[in-house]
């Protein structure tokens, strides 16, 4: 079975700093995929970014970077230069990977989550 | 695209009555998802069909709770007799699968009283 752990019930950065928030894992398998999602408070769950087990590099999207330590089985998200509309529940999430005709499929296990409080 | 589109966005019902959830994914997308969301359990995973088809169901709760689908862009989730304790936001989310995750609809909150 797959374990999201998220350690940080909530984390305070002030604007323009960046700031990390944890994530650790446990599975078994090989490959898998590993994902951000931010939670505004209106409720809605919005894709952040993405970092497959066998991929060589850090997954980077805008503001968004993964630091992958696949030794440690950590995906930590970066978030740089942080806004006040960062401020939002941040969820970890895996998905073992299984292949059939060139898409990836699972389901996703997510962590507890982090709430981000971004500070003018 | 419209995104994956969930009714109702707010349910408040009594306790003992039929809920039924509904969800329409996006277009072309082959996997469906129910998940449900709680102050204390977090988000977790209730159903998920891969071409209509259910293929894990083993966080279902109990019977009271049925999911099914139809076709490809439509699927409902019920809860019969519903209970206090479903009081929840229940997410559909769709996916092709690849690198980009899941779209996750704006889910319906649930409340039984």
């Amino acid at each position: 079975a797959q374990k999201i752990t998220q350690t940080q019930p909530g984390m305070f950065v002030q604007e323009k700093e960046a700031v990390t928030l944890d994530c650790t894992y446990d599975t078994s398998d090989q490959s898998y995929g590993l994902f951000w999602y931010k939670q505004p408070s209106s409720g809605e769950m919005i894709f952040l970014i993405y970092q497959g087990s066998y991929d060589e590099q850090n997954a980077t999207e805008g503001r968004y970077s993964l630091n992958f330590q696949k030794a440690r089985k950590s995906a930590n998200l970066v978030i740089s230069a942080s806004q006040l509309g960062d401020s939002a529940m941040y969820f970890c999430a895996m998905r073992v990977e299984r292949h059939a005709g060139g898409t990836s499929y699972g389901k996703l296990t997510f962590g507890q989550g982090t709430i981000l409080t971004v500070h003018p | 695209d419209a995104g994956v589109i969930q009714s109702p966005r707010h349910e408040v019902t009594e306790m003992g009555q039929e809920v039924t959830l509904r969800c329409k994914p996006i277009s072309g997308h082959d996997y469906l998802f129910w998940y449900r969301q709680t102050m204390m359990r977090g988000l977790e995973l209730l159903i998920y069909f891969n071409n209509n088809v259910p293929i894990d169901d083993s966080g279902m709760p109990e019977d009271r709770f049925s999911a099914k689908m139809p076709n490809a862009s439509f699927s409902t989730l019920k809860i019969q007799p519903s209970e206090p304790r479903d009081s929840a936001v229940y997410f559909c989310a769709s996916s092709h699968g690849g690198r980009y995750g899941y779209t996750f609809g704006s889910g319906t909150r649930l409340t039984v009283v």
